[in-house]
């Protein structure tokens, strides 16, 4: 069936390297992508998005790649800080589905001194 | 500006109670979407409105309904709990315009015990 997959679970980085998260989707008819951070006891803050027509979008220490030809997302996390211990979660707009997000499994990140 | 709220923040019922959750979202925002989160389903969607209308709904039984209020105010009530719909319920906003796929940004949840 359709879904938006996350490759690991979890993931631990030594604080200061870089972070790299991955994401799968399986609608080819999916037209925006989001990724989101969710920290224990709140909701999903929103990180960075990419619409299917652009391959990768820059944020403040944040990249976002599409590669529509495998269905793969990833968010790239630079230099990564102690802050950035979070759930991670991508998520798809599908085309014509007005504003109904569907979202992968989550990926915790937990950044290690 | 206010990021969107959520009320109550915590909730206990019983099986067979029904519970209504308010959410107000960014001002100037006139879309609502509900999710609920839990351990074993992850985040689904459960409805959308926007200026009043619902315009979307997730795969939930009829026990969810929902309302948006003409300040973009929305309220979703669960009928009959169950001891399955213990979960965080999310609230997200976007949307000045009907068909712009613009970010949505999404309140604390209110999370709800059911006993």
């Amino acid at each position: 069936g359709e879904s938006v997959g996350l490759h690991l679970p979890t993931l631990s980085v030594q604080e200061g390297d870089n972070s790299i998260i991955n994401c799968a989707y399986s609608n080819s008819a999916s037209d925006y992508f989001i990724w989101y951070k969710q920290e224990s006891g709140k909701g999903p803050q929103f990180i960075i998005d990419i619409r299917s027509n652009m391959d990768k979008r820059q944020g403040q220490r944040v990249t976002v790649l599409l590669n529509k030809t495998v269905k793969h997302l990833s968010l790239q996390i630079a230099a990564t800080q102690p802050g950035d211990s979070a759930v991670y979660f991508c998520a798809e707009n599908r085309a014509g589905s007005a504003r109904q997000l569907t979202f992968g499994s989550g990926t915790q990140l937990t950044v290690l001194p | 500006k206010a990021g969107v709220t959520q009320t109550p923040r915590y909730l206990i019922k019983t099986r067979g109670q029904q519970v209504t959750l308010s959410c107000s979202p960014i001002s100037g925002h006139r879309s609502v979407s509900w999710y609920q989160q839990t351990p074993g389903q992850g985040l689904q969607f459960l409805f959308e409105y926007f200026s009043e209308t619902q315009r979307n709904k997730g795969n939930f039984p009829g026990r969810f309904s929902g309302r948006q209020f003409s300040n973009s105010r929305s309220e979703m009530n669960v009928s009959t709990l169950e001891l399955g719909d213990s979960a965080l319920y999310l609230c997200a906003s976007s949307g000045r315009l009907a068909g712009a796929l613009d970010t949505q940004y999404f309140g604390p949840g209110t999370r709800l015990t059911v006993l």
